[in-house]
């Protein structure tokens, strides 16, 4: 069957720029998570959502940042006015019950570049 | 909070040769602890995960690793290295309850011909 899938693949747009990151989890998977890795770092958590409300959203860095799951799959990452420092790899994951048992699969990532 | 360390952000082993990847974690309860494989150009693979059963864990590709509470470790072991485990990885926790991965640093592994 088909796994997580990301889009764009890159995104190159510039400093102060509006973007928009689409995530299509595994079917069926209730649980979806958004991470993002910089360079040379492991990947660090960003939020999480069970169905379609976020369950936990501790790691969004800042009002800048949002994400929405309207029906609980396909899942958006919002950046407003971006930054620099944003550019990275943003990964998403879903995994079936969002149980800490359950395994997290992961997409290939979108590479955004911030000029 | 909860954290990994993975000592060491470069190893190479000679093809052949003995595996070993250091992760120790810092937690108040015992998490539950993964080991994830990145190849280049490609996504996060699970390897191994740890959820409080056996303490020695078997992943996928040969590797394995060994829960030990009184070292707070997790390493990651393979017997014989391959040319194909060339590769980043990523150690992981966990904590019961909270649905977020906590990753280390990351060790890239080169395996010598």
């Amino acid at each position: 069957g088909a796994g997580v899938s990301q889009t764009p693949s890159n995104k190159v747009t510039e400093k102060g720029k509006y973007v928009e990151l689409r995530c299509d989890p595994i079917s069926g998977h209730t649980a979806l998570y958004w991470y993002r890795q910089s360079l040379g770092q492991g990947p660090e958590f960003l939020i999480y959502f069970q169905g379609t409300g976020a369950a936990d959203d501790s790691g969004l860095p800042n009002d800048r940042f949002f994400a929405v799951r309207p029906e609980g799959s396909v899942s958006t990452l919002k950046i407003q006015r971006t930054e620099r420092g944003d550019s990275a790899v943003y990964l998403c994951a879903s995994s079936l019950h969002g149980k800490g048992t359950d395994t997290q699969y992961f997409g290939p990532g979108t590479r955004l570049t911030v000029l | 909070a909860q954290s990994v360390t993975q000592l060491g952000s470069h190893v190479s082993v000679s093809e052949g040769a003995l595996v070993l990847l250091r992760c120790n974690y810092s937690s108040s309860v015992p998490p539950y602890l993964f080991w994830y494989v990145q190849y280049p150009n490609q996504g996060l693979q699970l390897l191994l995960k740890y959820t409080s059963a056996a303490t020695l864990v078997k992943g996928i590709n040969g590797f394995e690793a060994e829960f030990k509470k009184s070292e707070t470790s997790f390493h990651l072991t393979k017997p014989s290295a391959h040319m194909s485990d060339a590769a980043e990885y990523f150690c992981a926790v966990m904590n019961f309850g909270n649905e977020k991965l906590t990753f280390g640093t990351g060790t890239r592994l080169t395996i010598i011909p």
